[in-house]
């Protein structure tokens, strides 16, 4: 089955510092691989998806990059603010009928004024 | 806006006890997930389905069940409550991509 890593397990910047997530998967056949952003007492909110017919994708601060051939995607965010601290994770699937996301263990994110 | 609500934010029981967690979604979506999350380990699917009364095994399903007899609501239920299985637990649903979540239960076994 599928198996995510993801890397650095915390990661402590400056305020309008960049912050890059990355994470490997294992299994070929994966081609949707979402982000999720949790905040305290939340439950995991999307924040950016891509397909692997896509190499990268933006949304204002956010983007993400995926290399099929290496297996690995990553999540970029630029100008950090002080309201992107939380715990970010990556997950990947086959995206039919009957499958599951499987995340990676997550990245505890600070970002200091 | 998608509502995936789970019925108890904080839950305590007691080791041996059966355990109901309840989760109900207003988008008429066919999958239904329970996921833990415990901290350093991610969240770990236990069970999913992808219709009324199906249901298939995740990565962790051993001391749980689960129930879907309609479409709006996916039980997991711990036949034995064990102290091991204290954690958060998140229900997410989904038609297509993305899947959404709920704000989760914070389960104490004691």
């Amino acid at each position: 089955g599928e198996n995510v890593e993801q890397h650095p397990s915390t990661l402590s910047v400056q305020e309008g510092d960049s912050a890059v997530i990355k994470c490997t998967y294992s299994d070929s056949a994966s081609n949707y691989f979402p982000w999720y952003k949790q905040e305290l007492g939340k439950g995991p909110q999307l924040i950016i998806d891509i397909r692997s017919n896509v190499g990268e994708k933006k949304d204002q601060r956010i983007a993400v990059t995926l290399n099929k051939t290496a297996k690995h995607f990553s999540l970029h965010i630029t100008e950090t603010q002080p309201e992107d601290s939380a715990v970010y994770f990556c997950a990947a699937t086959l995206n039919q009928a009957g499958t599951a996301l499987i995340f990676g263990k997550g990245t505890t994110l600070s970002v200091s004024s | 806006d998608v509502k995936v609500t789970q019925s108890s934010r904080y839950l305590v029981k007691r080791t041996g006890e059966k355990v109901f967690l309840e989760c109900v979604q207003d988008m008429d979506h066919e999958n239904m997930f329970w996921y833990r999350q415990d901290p350093g380990l991610g969240l770990r699917l236990i069970y999913f389905s992808y219709d009324v009364k199906m249901k298939e095994k995740g990565d962790i399903p051993e001391g749980y069940s689960v129930s879907r007899e309609k479409k709006e609501r996916f039980s997991l239920i711990l036949e034995s409550a064990s102290t091991n299985q204290t954690s958060m637990y998140l229900c997410a649903s989904r038609h297509q991509q993305p899947q959404h979540f709920g704000d989760g239960t914070r389960l104490s076994i004691l």
